[in-house]
């Protein structure tokens, strides 16, 4: 089982704002890393940091973390932000990666 | 531009050997760690195994410890990952990716399309 909990599905009006959020003891110390995967496709780095976005993810794409819980906001979520959305993060023992379960974002 | 292009993929029988490569591009290999992330159809992502950018810290997963052993060639630009006594369940899709540290996280900044592994008899 993952030591980080994602919620397994989450759905959004078009143009509305939704929160995905990762739980987990690691959190308290590491920052999270989010990523989204459409279909078929190899994952994408979405956030990372305390709000940090690579270039070209689009800015109604958020992150942040308060105590062992770290957050991926769209604000303004729109039809091609469907899909799976995975947090990432060390172990609690700090030496090992972790993946969080995934979130299947649908828009509706 | 950074690529990251697996290889090595295929159907094993239960029991047997497979190895893994991946051919870096576009940036400075031995700069970076590198990692091996594999994602079972239809389920989530799963962490394998990384390694540091000069070898001398190395990584597994419960799932692989013992089994798989991920090796690097700065040289040629390349990871490997060696996987032994493969059971169905390590039939995934085997991502290769770069490991960035910046801003105070870790994260994975580059991805390769992965090479699918079947194992079954």
């Amino acid at each position: 089982s993952s030591e980080l909990t994602q919620d397994p599905a989450v759905s959004v009006a078009l143009g509305q704002t939704v929160r995905i959020t990762c739980q987990g003891d690691s959190l308290r110390s590491y920052y999270a890393s989010w990523y989204q995967q459409k279909p078929g496709q190899a994952p994408v780095l979405v956030i990372y940091g305390k709000n940090n976005r690579p270039s070209g993810i689009p800015d109604r794409f958020s992150g942040s973390s308060s105590g062992n819980t770290a957050s991926l906001t769209i604000t303004g979520a729109q039809a091609e932000d469907e899909a799976d959305y995975y947090c990432n993060s060390r172990d609690s023992s700090g030496n090992l990666v972790v993946f969080g379960g995934g979130t299947k974002l649908t828009v509706l | 531009e950074v690529q990251l292009v697996e290889s090595g993929g295929g159907l094993v029988q239960p029991g047997r050997s497979l190895r893994l490569s991946c051919a870096a591009s576009g940036f400075t290999f031995d700069d970076y760690a590198m990692h091996w992330v594999r994602q079972a159809p239809g389920k989530g992502l799963e962490w394998v195994s990384g390694i540091s950018w000069n070898s001398g810290s190395i990584g597994y997963a419960d799932s692989v410890k013992g089994r798989f052993t991920i090796s690097r060639d700065n040289a040629k630009n390349s990871l490997y990952l060696q996987m032994n006594s493969l059971r169905a369940e390590d039939t995934a899709l085997y991502y290769c990716a770069r490991r960035y540290y910046g801003s105070g996280s870790y994260y994975f900044d580059y991805w390769g399309q992965g090479t699918l592994v079947t194992v079954s008899s």
